[in-house]
């Protein structure tokens, strides 16, 4: 299906765990973007990436880490899951710099 | 980096018109986003500003002064499916990062 897919959309884990979110888009857009959503704080930048190879930091980076070896998946990592980072997770794209358009979320628990 | 501040919550009754207000202090501007976020839901677009003045798109409109680094988004003709959270974000000078504020809930009653 074209558009923007996030994988897993729920997800519980344990600190000091490994956890991969996916993030898949079919637009081919240059740009990918990754949200961290949490009450009170609206949405915080973790890393953003404006071609393949090419990614930088956000507001939030501590923590995680990202890959893009492929235009279409912009995959994010928590090395060591820590309680702090239980959050919805959302992915974004943007062709253009204007508009982002979001994939549904991934909602992570972390005990 | 970006100060972005808009109103926690507002609540108006269904037909009405409401209008959200945006303010944000940056190092460097390159435009403002609105989007709505239903509960649950990811953020869709709404509307894009980069030039001072207003953008009508159906019921929905909003206004920018950048010399004033104020914004603000009207609801018009309010229905209930209007109630969801309203996102007001602004991009960097530098680079196509968006930071946006912490979001409206807007409730429409009957």
């Amino acid at each position: 299906d074209a558009g923007i897919t996030q994988s897993p959309r729920y997800k519980i884990t344990e600190t000091g765990r490994q956890v991969t979110l996916m993030c898949h888009q079919t637009w081919s857009h240059s740009y990918m973007f990754w949200y961290r959503q949490d009450l009170g704080h609206g949405l915080r930048l973790i890393y953003y990436s404006a071609a393949a190879d090419i990614t930088d930091k956000g507001e939030v980076p501590d923590g995680y880490v990202v890959s893009r070896s492929k235009t279409e998946n912009f995959p994010l990592t928590l090395e060591s899951a820590t309680r702090s980072q239980t959050s919805v997770y959302f992915c974004a794209s943007s062709g253009t710099g204007n508009e982002q358009f979001f994939g549904p979320g991934t909602r992570l628990t972390v005990l | 980096g970006q100060n972005i501040d808009q109103p926690t919550e507002m609540t108006a009754t269904e037909g009405a018109i409401v209008q959200i207000n945006c303010t944000y202090q940056t190092s460097g501007f390159n435009g403002l986003f609105w989007y709505q976020q239903h509960a649950g839901e990811a953020p869709t677009f709404l509307s894009y500003n980069v030039l001072d003045g207003l953008e009508e798109k159906g019921r929905f409109s909003s206004f920018l002064s950048r010399s004033k680094g104020y914004s603000y988004l009207l609801l018009k003709e309010l229905q209930m499916k209007d109630s969801a959270s309203y996102l007001c974000a602004v991009r960097d000078l530098k680079d196509y990062k968006l930071s946006f504020g912490a979001g409206t809930t807007v409730t429409v009653r009957a």
